[in-house]
């Protein structure tokens, strides 16, 4: 069965403070993302990896950087979270398929 | 013009009633085209890729017009269960999801 797993399910940070977001998942997918949701936004794309050591900007990398060790691992940093970054972090690998599966989301917000 | 565009609803039904979701994109060298359902504080779960030809799972049809640049996602004998946050999804260059379009299907 397929399982991504992500770190906290919430988080309340201050302005000013580092951030680290985890994603883990199990089923050896190459492709990682991380997303934000937000209402009437939709899901955007911040970053994205396909490979180890690998990232990619996505559409909104701003105030974000990413980290990529191990293949199973994906990691969102916040280098200074401001209370623009309060939202829901959604991250998701991908099979060959092109089918993407979502970790359970992290609500972050930014006091 | 958004890449993928959808009416965000709601769209407010009763149980047993027929309704469909269309949703248009910009990118006509999409390949790939999908359903995402999202349930309240939930994460977006597949609910079913769209084929060229049209394809069907259950009560729920879903459909491409690559003249048009639409797809559209059909529910027949709608289920109070059915409510939820439907994503439309098109790929590439990488997946480009909806803002999605809420169901509420009441009793």
């Amino acid at each position: 069965d397929v399982k991504v797993t992500q770190s906290s399910r919430y988080l309340v940070k201050r302005t000013g403070e580092k951030v680290f977001l985890e994603c883990v998942q199990d089923m050896d997918h190459e492709n990682m993302f991380w997303y934000r949701q937000d209402p009437g936004l939709g899901l955007r794309l911040i970053y994205f990896s396909y490979d180890v050591k690998m990232k990619e900007k996505g559409d909104i990398p701003e105030g974000y950087s990413v980290s990529r060790e191990k293949k199973e691992r994906f990691s969102l940093i916040l280098e200074s979270a401001s209370t623009n970054q309060t939202s829901m972090y959604l991250c998701a690998s991908r099979a060959s398929s092109g089918t993407q599966y979502f970790g359970p989301g992290t609500r972050l917000l930014v006091l | 013009r958004k890449e993928v565009e959808q009416d965000p609803g709601p769209f407010n039904v009763p149980e047993g009633a027929t309704v469909a979701f269309n949703c248009t994109y910009s990118n006509s060298a999409s390949q790939s085209f999908f359903w995402y359902r999202q349930d309240c504080r939930k994460e977006p779960k597949l609910l079913m890729s769209v084929y060229s030809s049209g394809n069907e799972d259950g009560r729920f049809t879903a459909q491409l017009n690559r003249a048009s640049q639409y797809i559209s996602l059909l529910i027949r004998d709608s289920k109070l269960s059915d409510s939820a946050t439907y994503l439309c999804v098109v790929n590439p260059p990488q997946l480009v999801f909806g803002t999605g379009t809420r169901l509420l299907v009441s009793p």
